[in-house]
């Protein structure tokens, strides 16, 4: 059965701080791995995608790597603020046609960014 | 400005009273989904549209309707709405190319009493 799995389900850290967030797949076979942003009441945002060959790719102080071989990304935050307050979602895409591309989404993490 | 818009954003309800949830997008894309997204759970998809005229079932049909007779907008239709729909509902639109990103509403939260 096809899951994405995430840890933290919540985190907590203080303004400025770095932090880690972590998704684990069985997805197969695979196709892309993105993460989104969702805040409160919102709906989410992508942040990065990468392909099976990519293993790290930035976006501002959101940097997001991939192990294809065990499985696993994560989502690296540095210098927190926040407005990093939110959800923040792992999705992989099973390999498909365009239009009929099949994801599967975690349950998120919840980011709490004090001051 | 490139977007993905919803209507009502709020929406309450009584059971069996039929309602539409509007989304249109400006970006000219061919596919578009809706989703539900319930707490403890990953968003699910409901229902997809390839193109105009061409809708298919997503992992949660059952009890949705939508229809595409134009590429801006896909209205989500529950005929009959029940208290297991109470759900906040995402539109989204997927742009062409490699990736296939996705551009999500602001979403819809519905309750049906």
């Amino acid at each position: 059965k096809n899951q994405v799995e995430q840890s933290p389900q919540s985190l907590i850290i203080l303004e400025g701080k770095n932090c880690t967030l972590q998704c684990n797949y069985t997805v197969s076979p695979f196709s892309n791995l993105r993460w989104y942003k969702q805040d409160t009441g919102r709906g989410p945002v992508s942040l990065t995608i990468m392909t099976f060959s990519e293993n790290t790719k930035s976006n501002g102080r959101y940097t997001a790597t991939l192990d294809a071989d065990t499985k696993q990304s994560s989502l690296h935050i540095t210098a927190s603020q926040l407005s990093d307050s939110a959800s923040y979602i792992c999705v992989v895409s099973l390999e498909g046609t365009f239009g009929n591309e099949k994801l599967t989404f975690g349950t998120g993490t919840r980011l709490t960014i004090i001051p | 400005e490139a977007q993905v818009t919803q209507n009502p954003r709020y929406l309450i309800t009584v059971t069996g009273k039929k309602l539409t949830v509007t989304c249109s997008q400006n970006m000219n894309h061919e596919y578009m989904s809706w989703y539900r997204q319930d707490p403890g759970l990953g968003l699910r998809q409901i229902y997809y549209s390839m193109n105009v005229e061409v809708t298919d079932k997503g992992d949660v049909p059952e009890g949705y309707k939508v229809s595409r007779k134009e590429k801006r907008n896909f209205p989500l239709i529950l005929e009959s709405p029940s208290p297991n729909q109470t759900s906040l509902y995402f539109c989204a639109s997927t742009s062409g190319g490699a990736l296939n990103e996705q551009f999500f509403g602001p979403g819809t939260r519905l309750t049906v009493l």
